[in-house]
């Protein structure tokens, strides 16, 4: 089975664009996480679609938005880039549950 | 606030020595999972422990979760070079499935 894809790997964008990363989950998964990780914030949780639909959400402002289609592939949408917007972006599938979850490599994002 | 406190936060040792990193909580969890990140991947999932008191071994990592449900431990007996990475934690709640990481140990094990 292929593991969880994202792309793109990396992305340099400037303060004010939008972005779209995206995430392919492993066959038969339905459940996407998306995460942000920074060196001072550690690992945070943005969100979770199971089904198409938002079953969790962390606490990132709206700038932040996913969603998720019928065949489980999701894509996060982050608007307004700021600088501490940098990080990166690590999206997780699994068949229901987070509490089994496997990682994606990330997209490292830029903001300058 | 960080619900999940992990240390140390960094650890630099000699390959052949014994280390135990630590996550703490005051908060009760469900379940309790440890991954492992190298540089430019994902975590890696190593384990999850579901059970207070319980002990599980992979090879020469040990790990364990408080009686308590509040907090873990993760000891690796002989550190080997390929054990290097960032250890974290992850801390599930009762009734959801979110889950809580914590502020992660950056292990470096030295030839």
């Amino acid at each position: 089975k292929a593991g969880v894809t994202q792309t793109p790997r990396y992305l340099i964008k400037t303060r004010g664009q939008q972005v779209t990363l995206s995430c392919s989950p492993i066959s038969g998964h339905r459940s996407v996480s998306w995460y942000q990780q920074t060196p001072g914030q550690g690992l945070q949780f943005l969100f979770e679609y199971f089904s198409e639909t938002q079953r969790n959400k962390g606490n990132f402002p709206g700038r932040f938005s996913g969603r998720q289609f019928s065949n489980s592939r999701s894509e996060m949408n982050v608007s307004t880039l700021e600088l501490g917007d940098s990080a990166l972006y690590l999206c997780a599938s699994s068949l229901n549950s987070q509490i089994t979850q496997f990682f994606g490599p990330g997209t490292r994002l830029t903001v300058l | 606030t960080q619900l999940l406190e992990q240390s140390p936060q960094f650890l630099s040792i000699q390959e052949g020595e014994n280390l135990t990193v630590y996550c703490n909580s005051s908060s009760v969890f469900s379940s309790l999972q440890w991954y492992r990140q190298e540089p430019g991947e994902g975590p890696v999932l190593l384990v999850t422990v579901v059970t207070g008191g319980e002990v599980k071994k992979l090879k020469r990592l040990t790990f364990q979760f408080g009686d308590a449900r509040k907090d873990s431990s993760l000891h690796i007996t002989a550190a080997q070079p390929g054990d290097t990475g960032l250890y974290l934690c992850a801390g599930g709640f009762y009734n959801t499935d979110k889950l809580i990481f914590g502020t992660g140990t950056r292990l470096q094990v030295f030839p």
